[in-house]
């Protein structure tokens, strides 16, 4: 099973920006589809985003579209989430989400543990 | 497309619960189970309606027929408490929905 390692959790103010990554410690993340998903503190799991394995295609959930942005770095090792515009309701565990090989969008067969983002004044 | 959950569960021990998940036509779309106990990541339990992951134990099974998709936990364990969320992709939207949750107590 992949290991999936997230990091650049926070506390920000409202309106400024963070950025998420995840990296894999066991194996590269190519060709795989990569997925970012939220829980804020005791509510149930939303999905954020998702960059396809060749990293042209990003899908995100309606009330992130326009402030964040998925990506894929160069050499493939990692998966960045860019927040902008941060909100009180961004608040959540963000975690990485591997897709099972050869799907484009679920089922997502690793996770990582998670990282945490606090938007507050 | 929404799907939708019971908040809250109970079961006792050695019992069989099965946990549903709705939606419109739902039979006609994959659907994916996590497990997630407190403090945790989740965890992919039932992929494609009904296949289980390796690891998995074989008292988790899944089905998926008209408006309800299930999830069956044989002969519960103590283990077994946590939360559960149905997952599938609408391709209508290109986005990824969960279910919100069911909170399971192993009474």
């Amino acid at each position: 099973q992949v290991q999936l390692v997230e990091s650049g959790g926070g506390v920000v103010q409202p309106g400024r920006s963070l950025r998420l990554s995840c990296a894999a410690s066991t194996v590269t993340l190519t060709s795989f589809a990569l997925s970012w998903v939220r829980q804020a503190p005791g509510r149930g799991l939303e999905w954020v985003a998702t960059v396809s394995g060749d990293g042209k295609n990003k899908y995100y959930t309606d009330s992130v579209k326009g402030r964040f942005t998925v990506s894929r770095d160069n050499s493939d090792t990692t998966v960045n989430l860019q927040m902008n515009g941060l909100r009180p309701e961004d608040t959540a565990v963000y975690y990485c989400a591997k897709v099972k090989a050869g799907r484009r969008f679920t089922p997502f067969d690793s996770w990582g543990q998670g990282t945490l983002v606090s938007v507050s004044s | 497309y929404e799907v939708t959950q019971p908040p809250t569960m109970s079961v006792a021990p050695g019992q069989t619960t099965r946990i549903p998940c709705g939606g419109d036509n739902i039979e006609v779309k994959s659907v994916n189970w996590y497990q997630q106990r407190p403090g945790q990541a989740p965890i992919l339990i039932i992929s494609n309606d009904s296949d289980r992951p390796s690891g998995v134990p074989d008292r988790f099974s899944g089905s998926n027929s008209g408006n309800t998709a299930t999830l069956t936990i044989s002969r519960v364990e103590a283990g077994d408490e946590a939360d559960y969320f149905c997952q599938l992709w609408d391709p209508g939207s290109d986005h990824v929905i969960f279910g919100g949750g069911t909170k399971l107590t192993v009474l």
